[in-house]
């Protein structure tokens, strides 16, 4: 499996507070991805990076920031966190152009109250 | 993006090959055919990637037809464990380009 990593795991957190979840990978891919799952919905994107400070929107970027220092790094971060948030996110990693294929990390099941 | 349709769920006895059919009429000539399992409380998985004809590999085949406007993802003799959800998924073949999941089919295997 590849080397993704995300943390926390879990995490419960009230209305109104930040927070940031990481996504940490040894594969030295370029590509790095945060996805949300909500029943009914499927997965959807959140934002993507391309490269170190590199990074782009996804269909759902609304209430959500994300920065990427360094390669292996990925941080998503909810300025402000609301209940609608209260999602499973999962990272995803890719790299070269000519096999697009995504690996997924264990996912952060986060609550908010 | 290629929009895709594929059916929301599907039931199948163990032992028994199971077609999942995707469409994508608007498929672009340069996008590619991605499938992707996941099961409960898991990352999805990558099972297979095509772009015309047959792709085969030890846990899924791949048919695409000429015109590339469906594919249908076929696993030969399903056991439980694979019940999951399946997501179709047609997209330019680059990183920075992210691939768009639908709502996947759920397959549910019995016994």
């Amino acid at each position: 499996d590849a080397g993704i990593t995300q943390s926390p795991r879990h995490k419960v957190t009230e209305t109104g507070t930040p927070v940031t979840l990481r996504c940490h990978q040894t594969e030295n891919h370029r590509y790095m991805y945060w996805y949300r799952q909500d029943p009914g919905h499927g997965l959807r994107l959140i934002h993507y990076s391309y490269g170190v400070k590199d990074t782009d929107k996804g269909e759902v970027s609304d209430g959500y920031s994300v920065s990427r220092s360094k390669t292996e790094d990925f941080l998503l971060t909810l300025e402000s966190a609301t209940s609608s948030q209260t999602s499973v996110y999962f990272c995803a990693i890719s790299d070269r152009d000519e096999r697009y294929e995504q690996y997924f990390g264990p996912g952060t099941r986060l609550t908010v109250t | 993006l290629a929009k895709t349709t594929q059916p929301i769920s599907m039931d199948s006895y163990e032992g028994q090959e199971v077609n999942i059919t995707c469409s994508h009429n608007n498929i672009a000539t340069n996008d590619y055919i991605t499938w992707y399992q996941q099961f409960p409380s898991q990352g999805p998985r990558f099972i297979i990637q095509g772009y015309k004809t047959k792709v085969t590999n030890e846990v899924a085949s791949l048919f695409i037809p000429a015109d590339r406007k469906s594919s249908t993802l076929s696993l030969p003799r399903v056991s439980l464990s694979d019940t999951a959800v399946y997501y179709c998924l047609v997209g330019f073949h680059s990183g920075n380009t992210p691939l768009v999941f639908g709502k996947g089919t759920r397959l549910s295997v019995i016994a």
